[in-house]
């Protein structure tokens, strides 16, 4: 089945704790993403990644990074988690990004709350 | 920076009538894309429109996009409460923008 998975789906955490949210599809797409939801401001990009081992920063990559090392993974690193990173997270990916168009994917989300 | 702007932000129906939510752009766009979010869920693909004035339908759902590819909008006639959730539009330009969404509540 053609899926984007998501770990851990819920977290509570503490300041400063690092932390890792793990992404993976099985549709051998090359972009994928990563957003965070809030109430009343709607999905913003963090990071993208258009192919192995090219990242960029979307709109809040602010106390975020990323990796892209296979095709496949596209994990989530919060070296030290702050409050106002309690937040949904969601993991998406596209057969090719770009300007070609094409359903995006998105994992189930990750609630995470930073204490 | 670019964007595209969504309005309604809230929008609360009586089960049966009908419902509107619009994207406008400050570029020509090459493409415009529709998602459903249910409460608790995750952004569900709809549909994408490519050409100019191009209209489709799914059942209930007819989506436009403009002549000059500026704007897009998705109405739905007769809502249901399986309709409720938050409709985003998108589009990509080397990566996705989307619109803040419109959310959407159906009284039975």
């Amino acid at each position: 089945e053609a899926q984007v998975t998501q770990n851990p789906r819920y977290l509570i955490t503490v300041t400063g704790k690092k932390l890792t949210v793990t992404c993976s599809q099985n549709m051998n797409h090359e972009y994928m993403s990563w957003y965070r939801q809030d109430p009343g401001l709607g999905l913003r990009q963090i990071y993208y990644s258009m192919n192995v081992e090219v990242t960029d920063k979307g709109d809040v990559p602010e106390g975020y990074k990323v990796s892209r090392k296979e095709k496949r993974n596209f994990p989530l690193i919060l070296e030290s988690p702050s409050p106002n990173q309690t937040s949904l997270y969601f993991c998406a990916s596209n057969p090719s990004g770009g300007s070609l168009g094409g359903e995006l994917f998105f994992g189930e989300g990750s609630r995470l709350t930073v204490l | 920076g670019q964007q595209v702007m969504q309005i309604p932000q809230y929008q609360h129906v009586q089960e049966g009538e009908d419902f509107t939510t619009y994207c406008n752009s400050s570029i020509t766009l090459s493409n415009i894309q529709w998602y459903k979010q249910r409460p608790g869920g995750h952004p569900v693909f709809l549909i994408q429109l490519v050409k100019s004035g191009e209209v489709k339908k799914q059942k209930r759902l007819t989506f436009q996009f403009g002549e000059a590819k500026k704007n897009s909008s998705l109405h739905i006639t007769a809502t249901q409460t399986t309709d409720v959730g938050t409709y985003f539009c998108t589009y990509n330009f080397n990566k996705f923008y989307f619109g803040s969404g419109t959310k959407l509540n159906v009284k039975p």
